[in-house]
């Protein structure tokens, strides 16, 4: 089994809804991060979470770390087209990321 | 700062054949990566690099696969006689330093037929 597990594992949104996705980890979270990835593209970098309680914000996209659950949630407020994507978290493990199986958002007109 | 460059961006090549791809890091970022992205999966580890020494390879990493670093900049993923197994995209991320954040290229994606 994956160290971290997403879940959903897709979604469909209707334009101008909120969606929310989870990321559970199988160890201690010392660093979250989550990107996201246009199908057949590279990583694009959302946001960084480090500390226990920690919540970022960019833009319509809110994260979340609740570290005593070894969790990490992304909340997208309205959803728009250009949300659509592969949205992947990752932890940090000794210098390097390991990265959940990522989540497929489709935003519907 | 042009970001994470890699080259090239797909690469189709007969099953047996040896392919090499290329990565350019971010200029002052001296942690270099490579993973690899099968379809509905998330990016697997397989070796990175502190400047020029290569520091980990993952056990996915086949004696198939040699990756180098020689001069602390670019780095090159060198694959031997290609397997269908080896179709994936081959993500490249710098990094400047432990938990600093990880800046990754648009990836090569091998078709191997």
């Amino acid at each position: 089994s994956q160290e971290l597990e997403q879940s959903p594992q897709s979604l469909i949104v209707q334009e101008g809804k909120n969606l929310t996705i989870n990321c559970t980890s199988s160890k201690t979270l010392y660093g979250l991060y989550w990107y996201k990835q246009k199908y057949g593209e590279g990583l694009i970098f959302l946001m960084m979470l480090q500390k226990g309680g920690e919540e970022k914000s960019h833009e319509k996209i809110t994260a979340k770390l609740d570290e005593k659950k070894q969790q990490s949630s992304l909340h997208i407020t309205a959803s728009q087209p250009s949300h659509a994507g592969i949205y992947l978290c990752g932890a940090r493990r000794q210098d390097k990321l390991s990265f959940g199986a990522g989540t497929t958002v489709t935003v519907r007109a | 700062d042009t970001g994470v460059s890699q080259d090239p961006r797909h690469k189709i090549t007969k099953r047996g054949q040896n392919v090499t791809f290329r990565c350019d890091p971010i200029s002052e970022h001296n942690r270099l990566y490579w993973y690899r992205q099968t379809l509905g999966q998330g990016p697997e580890f397989l070796t990175y690099f502190q400047n020029e020494a290569q520091l980990e390879k993952s056990r996915l990493l086949s004696d198939r696969f040699s990756a180098e670093r020689p001069k602390g900049s670019f780095s090159t993923l060198e694959i031997q006689r290609t397997e269908q197994g080896d179709s994936a995209m081959y993500l490249c991320a710098s990094s400047p330093g432990s938990g600093n954040g990880y800046t990754f290229g648009s990836g090569t994606r091998l078709t191997v037929v």
